[in-house]
């Protein structure tokens, strides 16, 4: 089954840090560009970050600059959102989505991971 | 910044045709793609480059895009299409999505 599967969500006090993984299956992982993409409670969606398939390009929003990494492991097909100076803002449900060959549209998505920033 | 414009909600009949629009400056020079969001799940894809259907999804969903506005429109809406519809594009690699539509099915 094609499934995209993120953890590592969870309560964390302003300023900390959290890693988030995605693990994808059933999907041949190193052929596509990858991304997270947050969602607010009771808010839109907002995109967060894109990595190519080799993880030489990478691009942010300009909210999260500086604080957010991503990265991936084609050999564990998996990515990573590394989370720093967190915000209450921050709060969110991230999902991990893969972008289809050819542009970029978002053609699979995974069921999320609640982000709650609080103290 | 980059903005997606969407009315925040439209109303339809069951059989009726819904139009959700998506507005940003020259919008038409882009792709668009179309998300729909049921409550409690994931986004899934309806729509891409335009006008495009991935496999799966129902023919009564079609989507155009000119000048600075994007349309979805759903035909014979059916209540299983009673969702959130978000429209989405990419200004310079930055990832932009509308603000999305409460589509309900009366």
């Amino acid at each position: 089954e094609v499934q995209l599967v993120e953890s590592g969500g969870g309560l964390v006090q302003p300023g900390g840090s959290l890693r988030l993984s995605c693990a994808a299956s059933g999907v041949t992982f190193s052929f596509y560009w990858m991304s997270w993409v947050r969602q607010a409670p009771g808010k839109g969606l907002e995109w967060v970050a894109n990595i190519k398939q080799d993880g030489g390009e990478k691009y942010y929003v300009d909210s999260v600059k500086g604080r957010f990494t991503i990265s991936r492991d084609n050999a564990k097909n998996s990515l990573y959102l590394q989370m720093n100076g967190l915000r209450a803002e921050d709060t969110a449900v991230y999902y991990c989505a893969r972008l289809g060959i050819g542009d970029w549209h978002f053609d699979l998505w995974g069921r999320g991971t609640l982000v709650t920033v609080s103290s | 910044s980059y903005e997606l414009t969407q009315p925040p909600s439209v109303s339809v009949s069951p059989g009726q045709t819904a139009s959700i629009t998506c507005s940003g400056d020259k919008l038409g020079d882009k792709y668009a793609s179309w998300y729909q969001q049921r409550p409690g799940q994931s986004p899934v894809l309806v729509i891409y480059q335009d006008s495009k259907r991935p496999s799966g999804i129902p023919e009564r969903f079609s989507g155009s895009n000119s000048r600075n506005t994007a349309t979805l429109t759903i035909s014979g809406t059916q209540a299983m299409d009673e969702a959130d519809y978000y429209c989405q594009a990419w200004d310079s690699s930055t990832g932009v999505f509308g603000t999305g539509t409460q589509v309900t099915v009366l």
